[in-house]
């Protein structure tokens, strides 16, 4: 079945620094989006990316999808105390079905 | 807002008690899903449903069963609870195609 991985799986930042996270799938998507959740809270949608290579952005927060469609990133510049949290790709296949990465979990040292 | 509410924050079962966590989502979202959530391995999908009485099994539906008699609601059912399910599990609902919208989630305590 459809898989989608997601690296790292831990990342800890000096505030100020930038952090990225990528996403790879083993098939193609129909479209990939990217969710926020903060400690004890739940995950919390950012954005779709449906488009080969198409690039969004949010702020700071800069998301691709690639022109294969398998694979995506989330770069977020100069990070705030305010980014700390888990990262979540997820993946959708045809029309319902939505796969989630693992998950990054982005600390940060102020 | 779109809002979707799970029956329980927090349950403690017994092992072989029959358990069910529902779900409501008040948007007439098509899509419904259950998701479990274990440190270092994400969310792993273990049912969806993309209309009443209709299901598609996720990546780990073993153990569980699930059920969509109203748009609004998604109810998982654990047949016979083991200590492997305790776990926070996560509902949530979209439109065709769309971002998914979350409960709080349900941590559950088999014992």
């Amino acid at each position: 079945g459809q898989q989608v991985m997601q690296i790292p799986q831990y990342q800890h930042v000096q505030e100020g620094e930038d952090f990225t996270t990528y996403c790879n799938s083993s098939t193609t998507l129909s479209n990939i989006q990217w969710y926020k959740q903060r400690p004890g809270g739940h995950p919390v949608f950012l954005i779709q990316l449906v488009k080969s290579g198409e690039v969004k952005k949010q702020k700071r927060l800069t998301f691709q999808f690639g022109e294969a469609k398998k694979n995506s990133s989330l770069h977020i510049t100069a990070t705030q105390t305010t980014d700390v949290g888990t990262y979540f790709c997820a993946g959708r296949q045809g029309a319902q079905k939505l796969v989630f990465g693992q998950g990054t979990r982005l600390t940060i040292n102020p | 807002d779109v809002k979707v509410t799970q029956s329980s924050r927090y349950l403690v079962k017994r092992t072989g008690e029959k358990v069910f966590l529902e779900c409501v989502q008040d948007m007439d979202h098509e899509n419904m899903f259950w998701y479990r959530q274990d440190p270092g391995l994400g969310l792993r999908l273990i049912y969806f449903s993309y209309d009443v009485k209709m299901k598609e099994k996720g990546d780990i539906p073993e153990g569980y069963s699930v059920s969509r008699e109203k748009k609004e609601r998604f109810s998982l059912i654990l047949e016979s609870a083991s200590t492997n399910q305790t776990s926070m599990y996560l509902c949530a609902s979209s439109l065709n195609p769309g971002g998914a919208f979350f409960g709080q989630g349900t941590r559950l305590t088999v014992v």
